[in-house]
């Protein structure tokens, strides 16, 4: 089965600082995508970044941005100039060949005034 | 462009009541997607529908069930409740986007509690 391992149950950082989620995870597709998603305390999951397994460039959107390693398969989340919006659970989540998404049990960003 | 809806937003059961909730897709997403979440288990997946069928289906027992209709919109339905069937029930619903990729969309939740 596959499986995805966020290490760091909780983590904080100082607003305007940067701050990395780590991820890794077991598959053994080639081809797949790999999400981040947050959800903050209003409890709505929303999408941070995607990233096709096949391509070798990170993914960026704006003040997020990924570093994955396909062989080591890894997937960690870099948040640039973090603002106190971005207090929320983090969820590492590669998709599988049938599609399904895998959870982690997610990352706790704690924004510090 | 209106998001995923969830109804109910909140309810309160008794151990032994059934509840049913429901879920309305963004228009055009023919996948709806069922997970619960609890502070000990995470996202749980139960069950997708696309087109009305049961395409996909996690490992939960025969009491929760669904279905989608021809409008897309799904139900839920969970019989016999349990206190651990307490939870925050998501819906997603997926369309592709221009590169391919299934990206789910989620509702606000549902949250169960079951006394």
């Amino acid at each position: 089965a596959q499986t995805v391992t966020q290490s760091q149950p909780e983590m904080s950082v100082q607003e305007a600082e940067t701050v990395t989620l780590s991820c890794t995870y077991d598959t053994s597709e080639s081809d797949y995508y790999l999400f981040w998603y947050k959800q903050p305390p209003s409890r709505q999951m929303i999408l941070v970044i995607r990233q096709e397994a096949y391509k070798q460039q990170n993914a960026t959107e704006n003040r997020f941005s990924v570093n994955f390693q396909k062989a080591a398969k890894s997937f960690s989340l870099k948040i640039s100039d973090s603002q106190l919006g971005d207090a929320a659970m983090y969820f590492c989540v590669p998709m599988d060949s049938n599609y399904q998404l895998i959870w982690g049990a997610g990352t706790k960003l704690i924004i510090k005034p | 462009k209106a998001g995923v809806t969830q109804t109910p937003r909140y309810l309160i059961k008794t151990r032994g009541q059934q509840v049913t909730l429901s879920c309305s897709p963004i228009s055009g997403h023919r996948s709806v997607s069922w997970y619960q979440q609890t502070p000990g288990q995470g996202l749980q997946f139960l069950f997708e529908y696309f087109s009305e069928t049961q395409r996909n289906k996690g490992n939960f027992p025969g009491r929760f069930s669904g279905r989608q209709f021809s409008n897309s919109r799904s139900e839920m339905n969970v019989s016999t409740l349990e206190l651990g069937d307490s939870a925050l029930y998501l819906c997603a619903s997926s369309g592709l986007t221009g590169d391919g990729a299934n990206v789910l969309t989620f509702g606000a939740g549902s949250r169960l509690t079951v006394l």
